[in-house]
């Protein structure tokens, strides 16, 4: 099956500083590119996604690049700020697949 | 988010009973999920249904099984709880035309003694 990896693990930042997480897969047949965040104890959000015909896309201080060459796709978050700590998880799927297959997650922490 | 409510919230049972959860959702979406998750391994794909009475297996459906006879219901039941079944359940749904974002319920923690 598919195998996605996240990195790093956990990541602290500093509030205002810029945040990047790093999803690798293995499928190349993967179209389908979003992240999820989590806070502690909630649910998991969608809070960006991208489709393999678009390099970027960015919405307010987030953002995610592909590089399909690669096989990767990363999270940037900008003048990180408290509220941007939570779990982080990637995910993929291609199409005609029923099913995401998630990271395990990064956890960013934002030290005021 | 999706109307998407899991019962119950809480659950504390027994080795060897059965427990079922519920996902009840209101957004009439074709698809639905059932993940755990756990420390360390993000989220697992345990079942998920495509439409009523159709389900298919994710990677760690050993000791679950699933049912949906209706578009809003989606059902998890675990003939005999383990311990290695204590976890946290989330119910998940997608729509028909952009199935791939998921709408996620607020979870049953699950234990299991």
């Amino acid at each position: 099956g598919e195998n996605v990896e996240q990195h790093p693990s956990t990541l602290s930042v500093q509030e205002g500083d810029s945040a990047v997480i790093k999803c690798t897969y293995s499928d190349s047949a993967s179209n389908y590119f979003p992240w999820y965040k989590q806070e502690l104890g909630k649910r998991p959000q969608l809070i960006i996604d991208i489709r393999s015909n678009v390099g970027e896309k960015k919405d307010q201080r987030i953002a995610v690049t592909l590089n399909k060459t690669a096989k990767h796709f990363s999270l940037h978050i900008t003048e990180t700020q408290p509220e941007d700590s939570a779990v982080y998880f990637c995910a993929v799927t291609s199409y005609g697949n029923n099913r995401l297959a998630f990271g395990k997650g990064n956890q960013v922490v934002v030290i005021p | 988010d999706a109307g998407i409510t899991q019962s119950p919230r809480h659950k504390v049972t027994e080795t060897g009973t059965p427990v079922t959860l519920r996902c009840h959702q209101t957004e009439n979406h074709r698809y639905m999920y059932w993940y755990r998750q756990d420390p360390g391994h993000g989220l697992r794909l345990i079942h998920y249904s495509y439409g009523v009475k159709d389900t298919d297996k994710g990677e760690v459906s050993d000791g679950y099984s699933v049912s949906r006879s209706k578009t809003e219901d989606f059902l998890l039941t675990l003939e005999s709880a383990t311990s290695s079944q204590t976890s946290v359940y989330f119910c998940a749904t997608g729509s028909g035309g952009e199935r791939e974002k998921l709408f996620f319920g607020s979870g049953t923690q699950l234990s299991v003694l």
